[in-house]
This record gives structure tokens, sequence and C-alpha cells, in this order.
């Protein structure tokens, strides 16, 4: 089945620096990648929607400038949180989608524990 | 937007009894429904999933129905056991006026089957 690698799975950092967290679909081609962000005991909340080779498409309410998506090929996309605060840390999930976009599942990866100090 | 509610929000079921989980959508151009498990500290995986042109699909232990009429769909695990104990999230695909086509979620169930 499809596979969606994210990495690291935690991360902890001191506030003010950044993070960049990776996104990989392992055996298909992703022409649209999905990251949410879930607090504890909540469901997933979308972030913004990226597209391969061009720009991601973000949820209102949602930073740009704080949260830098980049999806520069068909099998990585990567979020960097820009300058972070305790109130960023949460759980951040990947998914992905392949090219068929009215057939395909969406995929998940195993998610990224990011704790600011 | 499309609008997805979960319920239970916990449920909590003996070893071998079945789990039934509901959710309804308000998007009637809706057309793909799947079911998703997350378990502690992990990403959500896909279990099962129903487009909108069947009413019901089954793999093995678990089944999923859908009413297009009433607009709700339910996760059904017979023979639980405790393995299933999970969280559970139920999403409907819809128009989002922002990304395009986008999954909405409902607010999960956490399961527990207990032995």
């Amino acid at each position: 089945g499809a596979v969606v690698s994210q990495h690291p799975s935690r991360v902890i950092c001191k506030s003010g620096t950044s993070v960049k967290i990776e996104c990989r679909s392992l055996d298909f081609q992703a022409t649209t990648m999905f990251w949410y962000r879930q607090f504890p005991k909540q469901s997933l909340m979308l972030m913004a929607t990226s597209n391969e080779g061009s720009k991601a498409t973000y949820e209102q309410g949602v930073e740009k400038d704080k949260f830098l998506i980049n999806h520069a090929s068909l099998t990585l996309s990567t979020l960097t949180v820009t300058s972070a605060h305790p109130e960023d840390s949460s759980f951040y999930i990947c998914s992905a989608r392949g090219a068929l976009l009215s057939e395909s599942p969406l995929h998940f990866g195993n998610g990224t524990r990011l704790t600011v100090t | 937007g499309e609008n997805v509610e979960q319920h239970p929000s916990t449920l909590s079921v003996q070893e071998g009894d079945s789990a039934v989980i509901k959710c309804t959508y308000s998007d009637s151009a809706s057309n793909y429904f799947p079911w998703y498990k997350q378990e502690l500290g992990k990403g959500p995986q896909l279990i099962i999933d129903i487009r909108s042109n069947v009413g019901e699909k089954k793999d093995q232990r678990i089944a999923v129905t859908l009413n297009k009429t009433a607009k709700h769909f339910s996760l059904h695990i017979t023979e639980t056991q405790p393995e299933d104990s999970a969280v559970y999230f139920c999403a409907a695909k819809g128009w989002n006026s922002n990304s395009g086509y986008a999954l909405n979620f409902g607010k999960g169930t956490s399961l527990l089957v207990t032995p």
C-alpha cells in the first residue's frame, strides 16, 4: 500500500528557532500534499494544501509566513515552522494523495511531535 | 463548507462485542467517505472507505454503510479485540474554496475494547 514517511517524529526546539518537517511519499507520486495540525484529544485541522510546483494554499487563520511550505518534487513536501513559540507546540501530520485527484485516498504520515521550550 | 459530526466521542465495549460509530455530513455533493484509525502518537491510518455510488462495503470485521439521502455513514466493527482500541475519525470529501477538494474530519471517537 501507499506509504507516507514523515521526519522527524519528535523535535524539541527553543523559542525563536525554526524547525523543518519533511513529508515523503515513498511508493507513489503525490501531486497534492496536505498539512494538518492536531491538538491533544482533538481532530485534525487542515493548515494548508500544497501542489507540486506551485505555492501552497493556506486555510483561514494560518500564517503563511510562519508556516512555510515547499513542495519541490512529486515525492517531497516540507513544512518549516519559523520563529517557533511555545504555542506552536503541537502534533503536525502530513498527508499525500496520488495523481488521480478524484479517486485517490489520502495517506498520512506518522506525524511530528513539536515541542517548543 | 462541509461539516462533519461524529458520535459518540467515547465508546467502551467488551471484547467480542460490536462497535458502531456514526457520522453525518452537510454537503450533499460530498462523494467520498474514508474512516481512519489513529493510535497514540501515530498518524491516522486508512482502514476503510466508501464512495457515494455504493451503499455498503465490508472488509473482514469492518464495514461501512452510507445513506446518501440522510447524509450519514457509519462504521461497524464486529468481534472487537483489544487491539481495536484507538481513536477513529470519519471524514467526508467536500469542496473547500481555499484548497479545492479536501477531507473534512469528524472530531473522533475514542474506542476502548476491554478484555
